[in-house]
Order: structure tokens, then sequence, then C-alpha cells
């Protein structure tokens, strides 16, 4: 089976520009999760979507932020506008419901603003 | 949601079985131990989860006092390559799931 594929791998812009990453869970997971790791603040979780509505965007950062489930194959998270602070890795987890279902992880999406 | 504490960093050698543990003092009733392993570069990736007493896969073994304040992450004759940060994390395991990554542990195998 498939892993969770995010894209792209690496991405470099200058601060003042949109950024959007994009996620595909495993398919059937229903449950899909943003976090964005850095050295400072290691994993943080941002937003996390059950059956394609956002359910808890608390950990998102600030109004620049925003993501996306517009249906059970795809998600994306926009930066706009992006800052050097944002960079990051971030990375999109998805899981299925039930008790003993793990998260499991994509590669992530390394971030770099100038 | 239940906070975490492992140790920073663990060095062994290969052949050996390190143990990793983790306290999570104010666990839930409900909340599942899960334990991932990160490389470099790459996502974390699932090992082990448990509610209770033992659990063993071809992977790992964690072991679940009866308070189930703590959990011991076990890693049987590693190799080189198990170098890598493990995190322990607590929460619950349904619909609602709320994780929270610590600092993770940072193992060092060396030669």
């Amino acid at each position: 089976d498939a892993g969770v594929i995010q894209s792209p791998r690496h991405e470099v812009t200058e601060m003042g520009q949109e950024v959007t990453l994009r996620c595909k869970p495993i398919s059937g997971h229903n449950s899909l999760f943003w976090y964005r790791q850095t050295m400072m603040r290691g994993l943080e979780l941002l937003i996390y979507f059950n059956n394609n509505v956002p359910i808890d965007d608390s950990g998102m950062p600030e109004d620049r932020f925003s993501a996306k489930m517009p249906n059970a194959s795809f998600s994306t998270l926009k930066i706009q506008p992006s800052e050097p602070r944002d960079s990051a890795v971030y990375f999109c987890a998805s899981r299925r419901t039930g008790v003993g279902q793990p998260q499991h992880f994509g590669d992530g999406t390394r971030l770099s603003i100038l | 949601l239940a906070k975490t504490t492992q140790p920073i960093s663990m060095d062994s050698y290969e052949g050996q079985e390190v143990n990793i543990t983790c306290s999570h003092n104010n666990i839930a009733t409900n909340d599942y131990i899960t334990w991932y392993q990160q490389f470099p570069s790459q996502g974390p990736r699932f090992i082990i989860q448990g509610y209770k007493t033992k659990v063993t896969n071809e992977v790992a073994s964690l072991f679940i006092p009866a308070d189930r304040k703590s959990s011991t992450l076990s890693l049987p004759r590693v190799s080189l390559s198990d170098t890598a940060v493990y995190y322990c994390l607590v929460g619950l395991n349904n619909a609602g799931n709320m994780l929270t990554f610590g600092g993770g542990t940072r193992l060092m195998v060396k030669p």
C-alpha cells in the first residue's frame, strides 16, 4: 500500500509569497493531521480533520495559516504571506478511526522562506 | 493531554538490548501509549502501541506497569540502523485523537 504522500518534498521561496503544501492520505484513512517540526519546538500538531471536517485548529500559529480538505484523498496547508520564521519541516499524517489505530506519517515538506 | 518525559539521549552498542523509559504520570483512563521512530529527513514511523501489560511485535516490546504512569520500549539486539530519535506519545485513540510529541530520545548505536 502507498503511504502518505506529500508534495513538494522541498520548497524554497521568498518571504511574502504564498506557499501551498499538499498531502494525499492513505486510502481508507478518515483522519488527517498536519504537523510542523523545528529544532526549537520539536513536532507540533497544527490541525486535524476527521471525515474531511476540521476538528481542532488550535495549533495553527496565526491567520496566515489555513488548511483545507476538499475530499477524502487530498488536503492542503497554505501559508499566505510566508515569513522566514515559517521555515520548518511540515508533516502530514493519517489514520483509520478506531481503537488501536496509529497515525502514519509522510516524509514531510522541507520549507525554507528566505 | 498527558505530558511525557523521556531521556534526551542514550548510547548503546551493536547487539545490546536497549530500554527507553517514558514517564506519563497524568495518563487518562482512555489513553493509549504509542512509540514512534524518526530518522533524519523522514517522518516519524510507528513502532508499537499498547494500553497495559506487555505488547510485542517483530520490532520491539512495550512494557506497561499496572499503574500505567510509565512505559518502557525495549529494542532487542540493536544495530547501527536503529540510531534514530524515539518518541513516546500518550493520547486518546479515537476520532478525537490528539497526540503531543515530546522531545524524544536520541539513540546512538555504536559499533
